[in-house]
């Protein structure tokens, strides 16, 4: 069973970077696809990328200029951030294990861009 | 991008009751549509994948049909642990697109 965990500043203000961790334990990273999906009231469930097994990623094109998905594989860790923030990127920020589908999600972390 | 569009916002059944969700998707996705089922607090959970195939331990009552751009959830008996919010998912585009969500209130 593969467990993941969501880590990171719960604030953040507006124009700064969201750096978030997912931390990753009862399997390699190196293993999956990782994806990185947010969760706010008036945007619903959004699609932020996903980083393959082979080092591949892809962003969904509305942030694409922002985000950064990355592996660290010292660490089993999966890493998200998202540059110049505003109130818009305020969501509960989850990871999730899968390649077409979410097989297994982090708790989720709730991040309030505010100053 | 895929617009995926759910109905009803809101379900209000009784324990016992079927209930019948509905997913549309903008365009064709084929049988590449996944179910998920989200309770207050907590992450969404996988239900069905494959518009059709019911996830490790999920119960019978729950099942998935269809393909192209119109897909169905069945719940055949309600029991009061169903009560969540029931969001469809496609990933015919490597771009995950989702409902907006169908909530069940027993």
């Amino acid at each position: 069973q593969v467990h993941l965990q969501e880590s990171g500043p719960g604030l953040v203000k507006p124009s700064e970077t969201l750096s978030l961790t997912c931390s990753v334990s009862g399997g390699s990273i190196s293993s999956y696809f990782w994806s990185w999906i947010r969760q706010s009231p008036g945007r619903g469930l959004q699609h932020i990328g996903y980083v393959s097994n082979s080092g591949s990623i892809r962003y969904n094109p509305s942030l694409k200029s922002r985000v950064t998905i990355s592996l660290d594989t010292s660490k089993n860790q999966v890493s998200l951030k998202l540059t110049s923030v505003t109130a818009a990127d305020t969501a509960i920020y989850y990871c999730a294990r899968g390649q077409d589908v979410a097989v297994d999600w982090g708790q989720g972390t709730l991040v309030t861009v505010s100053s | 991008e895929i617009v995926m569009t759910q109905s009803p916002a809101t379900l209000s059944v009784s324990p016992g009751e079927r209930a019948t969700l509905s997913c549309r998707a903008s365009e064709n996705v084929n049988s590449n549509l996944v179910w998920y089922q989200q309770k207050p607090g907590q992450a969404p959970s996988l239900l069905i994948s494959s518009a059709s195939t019911r996830a490790t331990g999920v119960p019978a009552r729950f099942s998935g049909s269809g393909s192209g751009t119109e897909f169905t959830l069945t719940i055949s008996s309600l029991q009061s642990e169903d009560s969540a919010r029931y969001y469809c998912q496609q990933y015919n585009s490597w771009r995950w697109t989702f409902g907006q969500g169908t909530k069940v209130e027993i």
